[in-house]
């Protein structure tokens, strides 16, 4: 079944330390892949996406993220956080021939900065 | 550039009572728009999407229903909510397939 997959409900980090969120997906063929960042009561942020072409993209806000074909991976990550940064990350894959249109979230990791 | 309104921002209704949300698009023509629903705790649920003018597909079997009456309006529309109907909405645009672009969302607590 076609499934994303965060494996990291909650991570806790201290700030100025590095950041990874992981995220696996499960389609045949290599979907758009997203990054969205969600502030308490807020929307969703788009950080990042690939869709092609460099397997390491750039974001906004310090973040980036490496597509890796062989392990169906997008991991997300930061060199160092900061306060700002804590908030809940969704992974997101699209571009899906069957399901064209609608994006695939994961049920999304919890990060937790501490001083 | 392109923005997304939603209103109302919170919304506190008794059970059995209707319910109507509503999201503009602004900067776009002929979007994708998307309705999701966030329980407490857990992650999106894709409730409906339009890809045009009263075309409306729905998700997910439920007591909610949405409509597109403009190329940039969408609404979100209940006749009697249930308890269960609690939680936090977003709308979304995008551009026939790619990224989405994400309202502030709606806080509604149904009583």
């Amino acid at each position: 079944a076609q499934s994303v997959t965060q494996p990291d409900i909650h991570i806790t980090v201290s700030e100025g330390a590095s950041l990874e969120l992981r995220c696996n997906y499960s389609y045949g063929a290599t979907p758009y892949l997203f990054w969205y960042v969600q502030s308490p009561g807020q929307g969703l942020q788009l950080l990042l996406k690939y869709f092609s072409g460099d397997t390491l993209v750039q974001g906004i806000k310090g973040f980036e993220a490496e597509f890796k074909r062989s392990q169906s991976s997008f991991n997300l990550r930061k060199p160092s956080v900061h306060w700002s940064d804590a908030a809940e990350y969704f992974c997101a894959v699209g571009g899906l021939t069957d399901s064209w249109g609608k994006l695939q979230f994961g049920a999304g990791t919890q990060v937790v900065v501490t001083p | 550039s392109q923005t997304i309104h939603q209103w109302p921002a919170t919304l506190v209704q008794p059970v059995g009572s209707p319910l109507s949300l509503e999201c503009t698009v602004e900067g776009t023509s002929n979007p994708n728009l998307y309705w999701y629903r966030q329980a407490a705790g857990r992650g999106l649920q894709l409730l409906f999407y339009s890809v045009g003018i009263g075309q409306i597909s729905s998700e997910v079997p439920q007591n909610l229903s949405a409509s597109r009456p403009q190329d940039r309006q969408f609404i979100l529309s209940s006749k009697k909510l249930l308890l269960s109907d609690s939680g936090f909405y977003l709308c979304a645009w995008s551009n026939r397939g790619y990224e989405q672009y994400f309202g502030p969302g709606t806080r509604l607590t149904v009583t």
